[in-house]
């Protein structure tokens, strides 16, 4: 089965900030990535899929890069809103997904 | 309003049996591949169970396979999960979930996503 290493497990941030966040597979996947947003007691809310292709009314602050194992989850000027845990997910050979990465203040 | 609804979370004891029920609106559901999702106390997402539009076809993750068992009615927009021989390790939030589809084409990932159910196993 195909392995999602995400980092780091745990990022303080303050708002306006850039943040990065990393997500390793164990072998490639080529572009099949997706990233989510999940808050405490909510759902996970779909980001990004392809690697890199924007959810419909998902900010133009939030972006995806990266192909084959590594990948990228970027948010330019970290909102009030955006302090959450995020999740990434491959689907080329069954789903798996990281840890997760929580954003926090 | 396009949403899902999950129901039948529950305490259970370790050897026992629950089912869960998903309820869909606003969306075709009988076209729709859907699957399970759970997310365990202080870890990750995990992927459970798919299934596709007409039941045919289905697929567990490897820690729940041959005790749980995924089905729908789509004349009820509705899908479920049977658990049995539930663990300690099957305590979870569990969600059920759309897959994506762009043009036609499947894209992986989950766009609709219910608020989750939680099933605790413990004696």
């Amino acid at each position: 089965d195909i392995q999602m290493t995400q980092s780091p497990s745990t990022l303080s941030a303050s708002v306006g900030d850039r943040v990065t966040i990393s997500c390793r597979a164990s072998q490639s996947i080529g572009t099949w990535l997706a990233w989510y947003q999940q808050k405490p007691g909510q759902a996970p809310k779909l980001l990004i899929y392809q690697a890199s292709t924007l959810e419909t009314g998902v900010p133009s602050r939030f972006s995806g890069s990266g192909s084959g194992t590594k990948f990228t989850l970027t948010i330019s000027g970290l909102q009030p809103d955006d302090f959450a845990t995020y999740h990434c997910q491959q689907y080329d050979n069954k789903w798996t997904f990281g840890q997760g990465t929580k954003v926090e203040f | 309003q396009v949403q899902l609804v999950e129901s039948g979370g529950d305490l259970v004891k370790p050897g026992g049996s629950l089912r869960l029920s998903c309820a869909a609106s606003g969306f075709m559901f009988s076209d729709s591949y859907m699957t399970w999702i759970r997310r365990a106390p202080g870890k990750g997402l995990e992927w459970v169970s798919y299934i596709t539009p007409s039941g045919s076809l289905t697929s567990y993750a490897d820690s729940v396979t041959g005790r749980f068992t995924v089905s729908r009615d789509n004349g009820r927009s509705s899908l479920y999960l049977r658990m049995d021989s539930l663990t300690a390790d099957d305590t979870a939030v569990y969600y059920c979930a759309r897959e994506s589809r762009a043009s036609g084409s499947l894209l992986g990932a989950f766009d609709i996503w219910g608020q989750g159910t939680m099933v605790t196993v413990s004696s």
